[in-house]
């Protein structure tokens, strides 16, 4: 079975700096999609980047990038130039190709301070 | 945009009724999922629905039903609601078979059961 894991309940950051939000997960496939979704305070869950795991290119979104290394099957979120906007649960996840289904992470809540 | 809603924002039942929370999707998506969250344990499948009538049991499916009439909607019923199951409970859609396309969550329902 799948296993995601994000290690950091907790994280904050000064406005306009970078943070780094960490993600390993545990698979014998080979062929796999990762995600990371944000969830604000009180609102929706939307997606903020995906990476398919035979692209060996990081993933990159504007300010949000992806270091993904298979072999090490880490999957971390960089956020750069860290804005007030970016405060929320943050969930790294898993989905096996032809399953449709996620397997989220316990997430990491990231504060941003003025 | 895709637009997944919940019936409720919030709710609160007593030990012991029924409870339906409701998930309405407008973009003809095959697969429709009911989640819940709970704080350090991240998203928790419960059931999942690929077709109308279809359903398969998550990870946590106990003192859980649902059912799909039709394609846009999946409920979700406790059969005799119980205070472990007070939680946030989310639902989400996607097209069968594209990955790409992740899933989509509507806003949420905060569930309080005394």
């Amino acid at each position: 079975a799948q296993t995601v894991t994000q290690s950091q309940p907790e994280m904050s950051v000064q406005e306009a700096e970078t943070v780094t939000l960490s993600c390993t997960y545990d698979t014998s496939e080979n062929n796999y999609y990762l995600f990371w979704y944000k969830q604000p305070p009180s609102r929706q869950m939307i997606l903020v980047i995906r990476q398919e795991a035979y692209k060996q290119q990081n993933a990159t979104e504007n300010r949000f990038s992806v270091n993904f290394q298979k072999a090490a099957k880490s999957f971390s979120l960089k956020i750069s130039d860290s804005q007030l906007g970016d405060t929320a649960m943050y969930f790294c996840a898993f989905m096996k190709l032809g399953t449709d289904k996620l397997i989220f992470g316990t997430g990491t809540r990231l504060q941003v301070f003025p | 945009d895709v637009k997944v809603t919940q019936s409720s924002r919030y709710l609160v039942k007593r030990t012991g009724e029924k409870v339906f929370l409701e998930c309405v999707q407008d973009m003809d998506h095959e697969n429709m999922f009911w989640y819940r969250q709970d704080p350090g344990l991240g998203l928790r499948l419960i059931y999942f629905s690929y077709d109308v009538k279809m359903k398969e049991k998550g990870d946590i499916p106990e003192g859980y039903s649902v059912s799909r009439e039709k394609k846009e909607r999946f409920s979700l019923i406790l059969e005799s609601a119980s205070t472990n199951q007070t939680s946030m409970y989310l639902c989400a859609s996607n097209p069968t078979g594209a990955p790409q396309e992740t899933q989509y969550f509507g806003p949420g329902t905060r569930l309080l059961v005394l």
